[in-house]
């Protein structure tokens, strides 16, 4: 069975630094890897997917994330957080299409001025 | 996209009581899916509802605690049955339409 690893539970930075939470999952044949973002007393919202093509996908908001095979790895980078940008960070993975999500424990982004 | 509305959102219950937690879809879905969040901890999936058949209920979870209906394409419930404060959770419904998998804001039980 598929399982996710974040490895911080929390990241506080300063505004305007860069940020990097990790994601690490089991290996499997193929997968499918998402961010989801959950703001304070908010529902989940999905932030970025990867399903094939580019290893390099990007959000909206300034976000991007990497999909590295060989390390099983889907790290979420930004290269200047805003305040507005803390918020909890889930990593999530299927290798059934977008159905059944895995998800790791999450990570809670603290940024401060 | 899909709009999904759960009710109540929040509640506060007694043990051994039951809740019937429900999920309406504003668009036609083959799939719903429930999922548990316990306090400060990640996502957990319960069960998975297709309409017209039984659902299906991952390991820890058994249909005797957590009965679902699915009625129709666009609704479905989940009952938290003789409820111990092990139960209090966000529970959340979810749908994956098309290459995306949208939440519902959440039902928030406390169990006293």
């Amino acid at each position: 069975a598929q399982s996710v690893t974040q490895l911080d539970s929390q990241v506080p930075v300063f505004e305007e630094a860069p940020v990097e939470l990790r994601c690490n999952y089991s290996s499997s044949v193929s997968v499918y890897l998402f961010w989801y973002v959950q703001y304070p007393n908010q529902g989940l919202q999905l932030l970025l997917k990867y399903l094939s093509g580019s290893t390099l996908v990007e959000s909206i908001n300034g976000f991007e994330a990497e999909f590295n095979k060989s390390q099983t790895s889907f790290h979420l980078r930004k290269p200047s957080v805003h305040i507005s940008d803390t918020a909890e960070y889930f990593c999530a993975v299927s290798d059934t299409g977008f159905q059944k999500l895995v998800f790791g424990t999450g990570t809670r982004l603290l940024v401060s001025p | 996209s899909a709009v999904i509305s759960q009710k109540p959102s929040r509640d506060i219950c007694q043990r051994g009581t039951s809740l019937t937690i429900q999920c309406q879809v504003d668009s036609q879905v083959t799939m719903m899916f429930w999922y548990r969040q316990q306090p400060g901890q990640s996502l957990t999936l319960i069960a998975t509802a297709n309409q017209g058949s039984e659902a299906t209920y991952e390991s820890g979870f058994v249909i005797d605690k957590f009965p679902i209906s699915r009625p129709n394409l666009t609704f479905s419930t989940l009952t938290v049955s003789n409820m111990s404060p092990e139960d209090s959770s966000i529970y959340l419904c979810s749908v994956a339409p098309r290459f995306e998998q949208f939440f519902g804001p959440g039902t928030r039980l406390t169990v006293l």
